[in-house]
C-alpha cells in the first residue's frame, strides 16, 4: 500500500523568503510522486513530477523538489516566496510504478501563507 | 488542447435526489480518473477508466455511484439517492499515459 504524510497543515512565510513544504511517502514500488497547487474552487495544477533520472526536479513558477530514497521524502522548496504563492499544496504518490491504474494518492494538504 | 472541463461547476440538491456530473476529458487521452476531494482533504480516489472500460473502482464508490464512459470520450459520475455526506468537490482528471493526470475545475455538490 502507498500512503503520503504531508508535515505542517499550514505553513506561513513572508514574502521573499524561502518556501520549505515537506512530504513523506510510503510505497512499496518505486514511487512516481507529484506535487500539485490548488487555488481556491479551482482544480488541481501539476508543479512538478518525479518518475525516474535525476532526483532534483524543477517545475513551474520556481519550485523545485527532491527525491530522497533514504529518507522517503520529496520536499517542495522555493528559494523566494511570492503573494501569488498563497494556495493548497498537495504531494502524492502513483500507484503507475506497480503497473498499475496510476490512480494518485494525496496527502492531507498544506496551506502556504505569505505575508507581506 | 482546451483542457478538462466539468459541468456543472456547482450543483445543490435535496437529500434523496439523484444527482449526474459530467467530464469532457482532454481529447485523446485514453486514461480518465475521478476523484472525490471534502473540505481540509486532499482528493481520494473513486474510479478509473481506460477507453470505454472501468479498470479500477474504489471501496468509497458505493452501490449509489456509478460511473460511465460511453465511446471512451466523455464520462459520466451519477449518485442516487444523495445524503449529506456525498457533499464534496468531485474531480475529473485526464492523462495520456497515467505519467501526468490533468485535472478538470471540478463540481461542487451540496446536498441539503
Amino acid at each position: 500500500a502507498q500512503s503520503v504524510t504531508q508535515l505542517g497543515s499550514h505553513v506561513s512565510v513572508s514574502e521573499g523568503a524561502l518556501v520549505l513544504l515537506r512530504c513523506n511517502y510510503s510505497s512499496s514500488v518505486p514511487p512516481y510522486l507529484f506535487w500539485y497547487v490548488q487555488y481556491p474552487n479551482q482544480g488541481l495544477q501539476l508543479l512538478l513530477k518525479y518518475t525516474t533520472g535525476a532526483t532534483l526536479v524543477k517545475g513551474i513558477n520556481g519550485f523545485e523538489a527532491e527525491f530522497k530514497k533514504s529518507e522517503t521524502s520529496f520536499h517542495l522548496t522555493k528559494p523566494s516566496a511570492h503573494m501569488s504563492d498563497a494556495a493548497e499544496y498537495f504531494c502524492a504518490v502513483s500507484d503507475l510504478g506497480s503497473g498499475n491504474t496510476g490512480k494518485l494518492i494525496f496527502g492531507q494538504g498544506t496551506t502556504l501563507q505569505v505575508k507581506p | 488542447d482546451t483542457g478538462v472541463s466539468q459541468n456543472p461547476r456547482h450543483k445543490i440538491t435535496k437529500r434523496g435526489q439523484n444527482v449526474t456530473f459530467r467530464c469532457d476529458p482532454i481529447s485523446e487521452h485514453n486514461r480518465l480518473y475521478w476523484y472525490r476531494q471534502t473540505l481540509g482533504q486532499g482528493p481520494e480516489f473513486l474510479t478509473y477508466f481506460q477507453n470505454e472500460a472501468q479498470l479500477e473502482k474504489s471501496r468509497l464508490l458505493s452501490d449509489r455511484f456509478s460511473a460511465e464512459r460511453p465511446k471512451g470520450s466523455f464520462s459520466t459520475l451519477e449518485i442516487q439517492r444523495t445524503e449529506q455526506g456525498d457533499s464534496a468537490m468531485y474531480l475529473c482528471a485526464s492523462s495520456p499515459d497515467a505519467d501526468t493526470q490533468y485535472f478538470g475545475p471540478g463540481t461542487r455538490l451540496t446536498v441539503l
